[in-house]
């Protein structure tokens, strides 16, 4: 059964770079046979898409965050990685990897169990 | 403001159906049929419901079910029980630079 943890800096201190990791365990990532996104949730609010990378190279991102984002595959660790800069405030939220079924994407499961970024000084 | 329009918040009797609406645009939820739906209780990550406009994955009840008229997308949930109360999240496909939208959630209540 496919489950994914997230990890990383909880909290980060406003204009730093948000690291975030996220272990697949259950599906080899270098399989190419589904893509994986980062997705987030600032606290009492909705959910937000930041982007994807499909064939472990290619990636997409919500234009919004585009160019503050970077998303990488870690084949040899099997797990993809999320990379934010220049934080501010407005970036504190729970973030949630998940695993992207169809070209699109489609739809998104299963998810990981999320983690508070906190961006604060 | 979320690109998928949901009311915010609904209620029904433990029995009752309930339904609870996304709207969208012709680029978007109109335009596809890559609509899905997420149920995430208080504290804890969504979980798929509804893919695909209406198919279920292994494991999700059939109380629950998804439809589209339009730029309209529904679910729909039967025989309302206690563990149903979380919020309801819609998600798209856009053909809009954006790629995936998100509705805005509707939190529901089992009175």
């Amino acid at each position: 059964q496919l489950q994914l943890q997230e990890s990383g800096s909880g909290l980060v201190k406003p204009s730093q770079t948000l690291s975030l990791t996220c272990a697949v365990s259950g599906d080899s990532i270098s399989s190419g046979a589904y893509s994986w996104s980062w997705i987030r949730q600032p606290p009492g609010r909705g959910l937000e898409w930041i982007g994807y990378i499909y064939h472990s190279v290619t990636t997409y991102y919500n234009p919004s965050l585009k160019s503050r984002v970077t998303i990488s595959v870690d084949r040899s660790r099997n797990q993809f990685s999320l990379k934010m800069k220049s934080v501010t405030a407005a970036d504190t939220a729970v973030y949630y990897c998940a695993r992207v079924h169809g070209s699109g994407p489609r739809w998104f499961d299963p998810w990981g169990q999320g983690t508070l970024v906190t961006v604060s000084s | 403001q979320s690109a998928l329009t949901q009311p915010a918040s609904v209620s029904g009797s433990p029995g009752q159906s309930i339904t609870i609406s996304c709207t969208g645009t012709s680029s978007d939820l109109g335009a596809y049929n890559y609509v899905s739906w997420y149920q995430q209780h208080p504290g804890k990550a969504p979980k798929l419901l509804i893919f695909d406009v209406r198919d279920r994955p292994s494991g999700v009840s059939a109380r629950f079910s998804g439809s589209k008229s339009g730029n309209t997308a529904s679910l729909t949930i039967s025989g309302l029980q206690a563990e149903d109360e979380a919020d309801y999240y819609c998600a798209s496909y856009s053909s809009s630079s954006t790629l995936v939208v998100f509705g805005g959630g509707t939190k529901l209540t089992v009175l």
